[in-house]
């Protein structure tokens, strides 16, 4: 069974560019997260999908970033328009049910706005 | 708000020897606790996680930790690093029902000489 994907999976852009990232989970997982660590910093949570509904995105730093997530399959985030401070590391992960389920997560986007 | 603290950022400990990874968590109800693993380009690997009944959870890749709720720790623990042991590793609280999101410390990369 594949795991959690994500791409691309580097991203080089610079400041006021447009960027989006694209999470794909595990099949028939339900729930899907954003996360993402700044340089030295801890991992933090961004939002929650339940299918296709963002069940707590509380973590959204701003109105620059918009995820959304057609037909309750994969997600995309995009940040519109980057800034230096967005530079970082974005995991997405998926679990089966939410509650007592493990969240899996992908290897990660690494992006740096220049 | 829940939080975690791994103090150590960073740690070495030469293969063979025993490893103690320190985590303390604050949260007001009964957490759902866990230990992630990053390998160097991997995503994030579940080593194991702690949601009631004994203390003591046994992981992935002869790991365990020992959840300690009067001193809000859960600890990390192997009797042998190998090599392959190195990489950072991250502890994460979850809410108890109907919150999801995990609340993760900053990481300690655990460095193993020969």
């Amino acid at each position: 069974e594949a795991g959690v994907t994500q791409f691309p999976s580097h991203s080089v852009i610079e400041k006021g560019q447009t960027v989006t990232l694209r999470c794909d989970p595990i099949s028939g997982h339900d729930n899907l997260y954003w996360y993402r660590r700044v340089m030295g910093k801890e991992i933090k949570f961004l939002l929650h999908f339940v299918k296709e509904s963002k069940q707590d995105e509380s973590g959204m730093p701003n109105n620059r970033f918009l995820a959304e997530r057609t037909g309750g399959t994969y997600s995309t985030l995009k940040v519109q328009p980057a800034e230096l401070e967005d530079s970082g590391v974005y995991f997405c992960a998926s679990s089966q049910e939410a509650g007592r389920e493990t969240q899996y997560f992908g290897p990660g986007t690494r992006l740096l706005v220049l | 708000a829940q939080s975690v603290t791994q103090p150590d950022i960073h740690i070495t400990v030469s293969e063979g020897a025993s490893l103690e990874l320190r985590c303390n968590y604050s949260y007001g109800a009964t957490p759902y606790l866990f230990w992630y693993v990053q390998s160097p380009g991997q995503g994030l690997q579940l080593l194991l996680k702690y949601f009631s009944g004994d203390t003591l959870v046994q992981g992935i890749k002869g790991f365990e930790a020992e959840f300690k709720r009067s001193q809000s720790s859960f600890n990390l623990r192997k009797p042998s690093v190998h090599w392959s042991d190195a990489a950072e590793y991250f502890c994460a609280v979850g809410a108890n029902f109907g919150n999801e999101k995990l609340t993760f410390g900053t990481g300690t990369r655990l460095t193993i000489i020969p």
